[in-house]
């Protein structure tokens, strides 16, 4: 298996600009999250979907940010507009299937993106 | 709420000796705990995890961790640490009752020839 794969894996861009971050999660496995890791604040959840389905989205920072996954091998991360603070790593982790609560298997993190807005 | 405290920012080691990387948790319920390493550009790699059972647990690159219930704790260890083991190390924990894993701030550890 070739793991999560992230595109791209360096993003250079303007403030204002759009930016798109992708992922494909491991195949069979139904639950995907996204992370962004800051010095300052290490490592965050930004949405964690099940099934396709966004079932939590509580560490999206603003609206500027949003994710889609419109089938189960892949997931899209949009920044509009782009600001300089938004410069960080951000990783896709996808887990093994049903992401039921009682299952705890690990989660497999993608090589990341890092993202710098000018 | 859950949360994760490794309390060491670095830890430095020479070859061939014992490492330790400690880590502490907070949960309500029954935690389930993780270990990850990060290499420079690169994504978290699982080690190992806990779940229920046997306090140690034993995972990848020779790496092990107990389980202290009573000190809420989940400390890494290596018998024997290699220069290759210098990387970034990540606690994570989760509660029963929850799918979000809560990550520490991280361990820096430098194996020294």
């Amino acid at each position: 298996d070739a793991g999560v794969i992230q595109s791209p894996r360096h993003e250079v861009t303007e403030m204002g600009q759009e930016v798109t971050l992708r992922c494909k999660p491991i195949s069979g496995h139904n639950s995907l999250f996204w992370y962004r890791q800051t010095m300052m604040r290490g490592l965050e959840l930004l949405i964690y979907f099940n099934n396709n389905v966004p079932i939590d989205d509580s560490g999206m920072p603003e609206d500027r940010f949003s994710a889609k996954m419109p089938n189960a091998s892949f997931s899209t991360l949009k920044i509009q507009p782009s600001e300089p603070r938004d410069s960080a790593v951000y990783f896709c982790a996808s887990s093994t299937p049903s992401g039921q609560l009682e299952d705890v298997d690990e989660q497999f993190f993608g090589p990341g993106t890092r993202l710098t807005v000018l | 709420a859950q949360s994760v405290a490794q309390p060491e920012d670095q830890v430095n080691v020479a070859e061939g000796n014992p490492l330790t990387v400690k880590c502490t948790y907070s949960v309500s319920g029954n935690p389930y705990l993780f270990w990850y390493v990060q290499y420079p550009n690169r994504g978290l790699q699982f080690l190992l995890k806990y779940i229920t059972g046997d306090n140690l647990v034993k995972g990848s690159y020779g790496f092990e961790a107990e389980f202290n219930k009573s000190q809420t704790s989940f400390h890494l260890k290596k018998p024997s640490a290699l220069v290759s083991d210098s990387a970034l190390y990540f606690c994570a924990v989760r509660d029963l009752g929850d799918y979000k894993l809560s990550f520490g701030a991280g361990t820096t550890v430098t194996v020294r020839a």
